[in-house]
């Protein structure tokens, strides 16, 4: 049950289009199609923002998109707003019962 | 609406007990499984453990299977997270969410609550 791997931060300007990847193994990410991603903002408790590799929840903005290859994900926010700024965490199924999160990634709107 | 309340937090010494609680409301508890997942200070967040709707199924992270035990009960509306044998590491703020969609496993988590904080000190 190793974290998966993301990377420590992003960075992008209003407007513009910033992909945030999650790296795993063919244990949990490479084997399954149980991805979700999940936005934080300081103090608040998370949300999901994308299921099921590339689902969005009903409210969630169409600007958010997600994809996998292999053993990678990514979650995509296009015409970056201000309030995309927040920490993001992939979740990926590991096979019985058992669930793992990417160690974070915060994204800053420059 | 849903809520998922989270009590039972406090400062216990390394080596000690606690039992943590998230009362629920606003959905068919029963209907649902749930999981406790927890976020060390200043870190990232971390699944702790899983129980099935029906309890039937639970699982843990490695790093607390033996030591925590989920465990829920529907007349209450109530998950459990019983800790035993308490690290240092084992400080953070513990949340409880609830999956998407009834009778399933392999289901997003949609809600949650505001979580629990858990301080075990040096």
């Amino acid at each position: 049950q190793s974290a998966l791997t993301q990377p420590a931060s992003v960075s992008g300007s209003p407007g513009q289009s910033i992909t945030i990847s999650c790296t795993g193994t063919s244990s949990d990410v490479g084997g399954y199609n149980y991805v979700s991603w999940y936005q934080q903002h300081p103090g608040k408790a998370p949300k999901v923002m994308i299921y099921d590799v590339s689902q969005r929840p009903s409210g969630v903005s169409s600007r958010f998109s997600g994809s996998k290859s292999g053993n990678t994900a990514s979650l995509t926010i296009s015409g970056l707003h201000a309030e995309d700024e927040a920490d993001y965490y992939c979740c990926s199924y590991a096979g019985s019962s058992t669930w793992v999160f990417g160690g974070g990634t915060k994204l800053t709107v420059l | 609406e849903v809520q998922l309340v989270e009590s039972g937090g406090v400062v216990v010494h390394p080596g000690g007990s606690l039992r943590l609680s998230c009362a629920a409301s606003g959905f068919t508890f029963d209907d649902y499984t749930m999981h406790w997942v927890r976020q060390a200070p200043g870190k990232g967040l971390e699944w702790v453990s899983l129980i099935t709707w029906d309890g039937d199924t639970t699982n843990y992270a490695d790093s607390v299977k033996g030591r925590f035990t989920i465990s829920r009960d529907t007349s209450k509306n109530s998950l459990y997270l019983q800790m035993n044998s308490l690290r240092t590491e084992d400080t953070a703020l513990y949340y409880c969410a609830k999956v998407a969609l009834p009778f399933g496993v392999l289901i997003h988590m949609d809600y949650w609550g505001q979580g629990t904080l858990v301080t075990v000190p040096s």
